[in-house]
């Protein structure tokens, strides 16, 4: 299995609050994306970095920021959580030798 | 209309049937994915393919490039195989259809 975990895996918080997941890798992987995973929706990317502190945005990054400053690390964060972001996200982890993806385990997390 | 499309949406076989399956899309790619999700659990990768047929224990992939279009076969379905199984399509980044829900009984 590939060596990418997330953090915290469950968080439950209030509306307006800030809040940062994690996501941390060992695999030195290049690509490094954040999913969020919705019923009838499928995954959606929020956003995706392609080295350090190269990053860029995915389909639904509203409302949302990321950082990368080591390889290992990219960081999601919700500068002010609504109850829309209410979901299942996702990190994944890709090399630059072939289209497959590596899913963390992901977080569940509830704005209330 | 999403880029990736799955059928069924939900499935329910019984232990030891024959199960298809399918999914179509609407873009270029360079690969197809199968993934798996077992119910509360992570997303694995079961095939990455870009032509022709791959195939892993009872699990058979497929591909034609030319329809746009691709199955996962599963044969002597069993329990275990419960999950929703999603079609992912990729040219760099990953477009995902919406995942059919099986569901095999004893």
């Amino acid at each position: 299995d590939a060596g990418i975990t997330q953090s915290p895996r469950h968080k439950v918080t209030e509306t307006g609050t800030p809040v940062t997941l994690r996501c941390h890798q060992t695999e030195n992987h290049r690509y490094m994306y954040w999913y969020r995973q919705d019923p009838g929706h499928g995954l959606r990317l929020i956003h995706y970095s392609y080295g350090v502190k190269d990053t860029d945005k995915g389909e639904v990054s509203d409302g949302y920021s990321v950082s990368r400053s080591k390889t290992e690390d990219f960081l999601l964060t919700l500068e002010s959580a609504t109850s829309s972001q209410t979901s299942v996200y996702f990190c994944a982890i890709r090399d630059g030798t072939s289209y497959e993806q590596y899913f963390g385990p992901g977080t569940r997390l509830t704005v209330t | 209309k999403n880029e990736v499309e799955q059928s069924p949406q939900n499935l329910t076989a019984q232990e030891g049937e024959f199960i298809t399956i399918n999914c179509s899309y609407s873009v270029g790619i360079s690969a197809l994915h199968w993934l798996q999700q077992h119910p509360g659990g992570g997303i694995v990768s079961l095939f990455m393919l870009s032509s022709g047929k791959k195939k892993h224990g009872r699990l058979i992939a497929t591909i034609n490039i030319q329809e746009k279009h691709s199955s996962l076969h599963i044969t002597a379905s069993h329990p275990r195989d419960s999950a929703v199984y999603i079609c992912a399509v990729s040219n760099g980044d990953m477009r995902f259809g919406a995942g059919t829900r099986l569901t095999v009984k004893p």
